[in-house]
């Protein structure tokens, strides 16, 4: 019982350089996101994917850009890392896009020095 | 815009009293809305869900929520604390494509 797995769960970053993170989810869910979280922020929604071949930008998608590569896998790239993109990251993935409760991994936290 | 509001940044609680976590809303109609927990360096677990119907929603770990229209709210509860409680809270609310966090409550358990 994987659920939903990222990686990887730390990574350290200077400014400028590119990365991708991964997420892969083993539940046959249609629909998957990607959110940060930054203390006293909540999390907040960069992008999302309602199903295999669509992705959509969410409250805080600049600087990122994603790819669904499958229905399993969902990736969010860096182009060029800012300091201002340090937070943790949290990939999340629901049956189908609606009301559904979501299943999250447990993160990824990047620094940007 | 559609929103949650947690009012309560931290919340202390001593062990074995019990627990109530503010959460209100601002959607129309009929609102879908979550509570998620997160322990310390894990990712969020969904503890119950309001869709519809009964205004008293029972989850997991000990948790309940009552949805409140009158005042738009949608309050967590738990009548006896355990020291595993301790974590941070989050409230979301279904924003017509997806969740939308409210800023969340750290709680804190006293012995």
């Amino acid at each position: 019982n994987a659920g939903v797995t990222q990686t990887p769960k730390f990574q350290v970053l200077k400014t400028g350089q590119s990365m991708t993170l991964q997420c892969a989810q083993d539940m046959n869910h249609n629909s998957m996101y990607w959110y940060r979280q930054d203390p006293g922020m909540g999390l907040r929604l960069i992008y999302y994917s309602a199903s295999e071949g669509t992705t959509d930008k969410g409250e805080v998608p600049n600087g990122y850009n994603v790819s669904r590569l499958n229905k399993r896998e969902f990736s969010l790239r860096l182009e060029s890392a800012a300091p201002s993109q340090t937070s943790v990251y949290f990939c999340a993935s629901s049956e189908e896009a609606g009301p559904y409760g979501y299943t999250f991994g447990s993160g990824t936290r990047l620094t940007v020095v | 815009a559609q929103s949650v509001t947690q009012p309560d940044i931290h919340i202390t609680v001593s062990e074995g009293a019990s627990l109530e976590l503010r959460c209100n809303y601002s959607y129309g109609a009929t609102p879908y809305l979550f509570w998620y927990v997160q322990s310390p360096g894990q990712g969020l677990q969904l503890l119950l869900k309001y869709f519809s119907g009964d205004t008293l929603v029972q989850g997991i770990k000990g948790f309940e929520a009552e949805f409140k229209r009158s005042q738009s709210s949608f309050n967590l509860r738990k009548p006896s604390v355990h020291w595993s409680d301790a974590a941070e809270y989050f409230c979301a609310g279904y924003s017509g494509y997806a969740l939308n966090f409210g800023k969340g409550t750290s709680l804190l358990v006293t012995p």
